[in-house]
């Protein structure tokens, strides 16, 4: 099983759709969760973190299930600037260093 | 806003050829890391870097590759004797406190292309 699966779409929805990205990981001790984007060719940036009572941010909102190691993403009235890849990130730390994982992605493409 | 740097943007070397790419860190930042992306695949962590010495490395991080801290503000990796598949985008970022929900900030990232 892979450490953090995101289906990778690519997602294609009208502007103004509601759009969710799921993802699971497998290490039960992680313990910190983001959503990041990232557009073609540029750097991935953080869109959210994500915790365990749930947080919103404007049109965004992250959810975090622990018991299944469920993370989701909601997306609410899609803009064409949303079209990006959302990144699931995964982070477990240790004594003296952390681990951070990155799933494949999933793509969304939003269309007029 | 302060922001993570990386140079070159892009970079072309021959098969075999020593690499050095470099990254200026957010000045107050403390943990440093080193990733890279094939294209089309996903972000690969290779290393971090914590009080001048590295903290963890993946699999992929091996001879082959070393980090620095020259300065006290330049982040460098080096890549010894470059290989066709180490051809792919490397992010550095940065982050200030261990904090569990302490934000990477990443750099814009150098595409290296071995030939």
């Amino acid at each position: 099983r892979k450490e953090v699966e995101q289906d990778p779409g690519p997602f294609n929805v009208p502007e103004g759709a509601t759009v969710a990205f799921n993802c699971t990981y497998s290490n039960s001790a992680s313990q910190s969760f983001f959503w990041y984007r990232q557009d073609c060719r540029k750097e991935p940036k953080l869109l959210m973190s994500v915790y365990s009572s749930g947080n919103e941010d404007g049109r965004f909102t992250a959810q975090l299930n622990r018991a299944s190691q469920y993370i989701s993403l909601l997306i609410r009235d899609s803009k064409l600037s949303d079209s990006a890849t959302y990144l699931c990130v995964v982070q477990e730390y240790y004594s003296s260093a952390s681990k951070i994982i990155f799933g494949s992605g999933t793509r969304l493409s939003i269309r007029p | 806003e302060p922001e993570v740097t990386q140079t070159p943007s892009h970079q072309v070397t021959q098969m075999g050829q020593e690499v050095i790419l470099r990254c200026v860190p957010i000045s107050n930042h403390l943990y440093f890391y080193w990733y890279r992306q094939i294209l089309g695949q996903k972000v690969e962590f290779l290393v971090s870097f914590y009080n001048n010495e590295i903290s963890e490395k993946s699999e992929i991080f091996d001879d082959q590759f070393s980090v620095e801290r020259p300065d006290g503000s330049n982040f460098t990796l080096k890549i010894r004797s470059t290989k066709l598949e180490d051809s792919a985008m490397y992010f550095c970022a940065s982050i200030g406190l261990a904090g569990a929900q302490e934000t990477q900030y990443f750099g814009p990232g150098t595409r290296l292309l071995v030939l």
